[in-house]
């Protein structure tokens, strides 16, 4: 199917586990996201990607990897989680980074026991 | 700086009534201001934009009105129906990604 897929759809770890969520678009779009949803936070940005093989830092990168050897994907590494790491996490993906509209996933939620 | 403040973070609507929600900010390279909604257990999506080089954007029932002066804009939403309750972002942007305002939760009750 066409569009922005996440998966897992939930994922329960325990601290310390390395954890990977995966983030699929069929879109081709230039740029990727990595969002984090926590009650009275809204979003925060953890990474985006303006393209293959470039990434940069958003408002919390602390305890996350990011890598995009292909355009259509976008994993999202927890190298090693924390409880403070237990969200809900939304990947989109944009034609342009600043001024166009942005495709969200569906979300993971991520429970760090 | 980066930051844009929204309010209230909860707004409870009667049936055909108008929902307001404020956004403001300090970054005036800010000049993209775009407003998400969210319903439960899905992603936001796009629900309409404005660039500062007008002062009000209508789609539907939906409005956006931009005070550049006052680095503040607001999201109005007439004849509000029950199927508007949903997560309502703010957001802003210039030169860097998307800043999110941090959510204000609308109910529409009949």
């Amino acid at each position: 199917d066409a569009g922005i897929t996440q998966s897992p759809r939930y994922k329960i770890t325990e601290t310390g586990r390395q954890v990977t969520l995966m983030c699929h678009q069929t879109w081709s779009h230039s740029y990727m996201f990595w969002y984090r949803q926590d009650l009275g936070h809204g979003l925060r940005l953890i990474y985006y990607s303006a393209a293959a093989d470039i990434t940069d830092k958003g408002e919390v990168p602390d305890g996350y990897v990011v890598s995009r050897s292909k355009t259509e994907n976008f994993p999202l590494t927890l190298e090693s989680a924390t409880r403070s790491q237990t969200s809900v996490y939304f990947c989109a993906s944009s034609e342009s980074g600043r001024k166009g509209e942005q495709y969200f996933g569906p979300g993971t939620r991520l429970t760090v026991t | 700086q980066q930051q844009v403040k929204q309010s209230p973070q909860s707004l409870i609507v009667q049936k055909g009534g108008i929902s307001i929600i404020n956004c403001a900010y300090e970054n005036t390279a800010f000049d993209y201001f775009p407003w998400y909604q969210q319903f439960p257990g899905k992603g936001p999506a796009l629900l309409i934009a404005i660039r500062p080089d007008v002062s009000e954007k209508k789609e539907g029932r939906f409005t956006i009105s931009f005070n550049k002066s006052a680095k503040q804009f607001s999201l109005h939403i007439m004849d509000s129906q029950p199927g508007d309750s949903a997560t309502y972002f703010c957001a802003a942007s210039g030169g860097t990604p998307l800043v999110f305002g941090k959510g204000t939760r609308l109910s529409v009750i009949a």
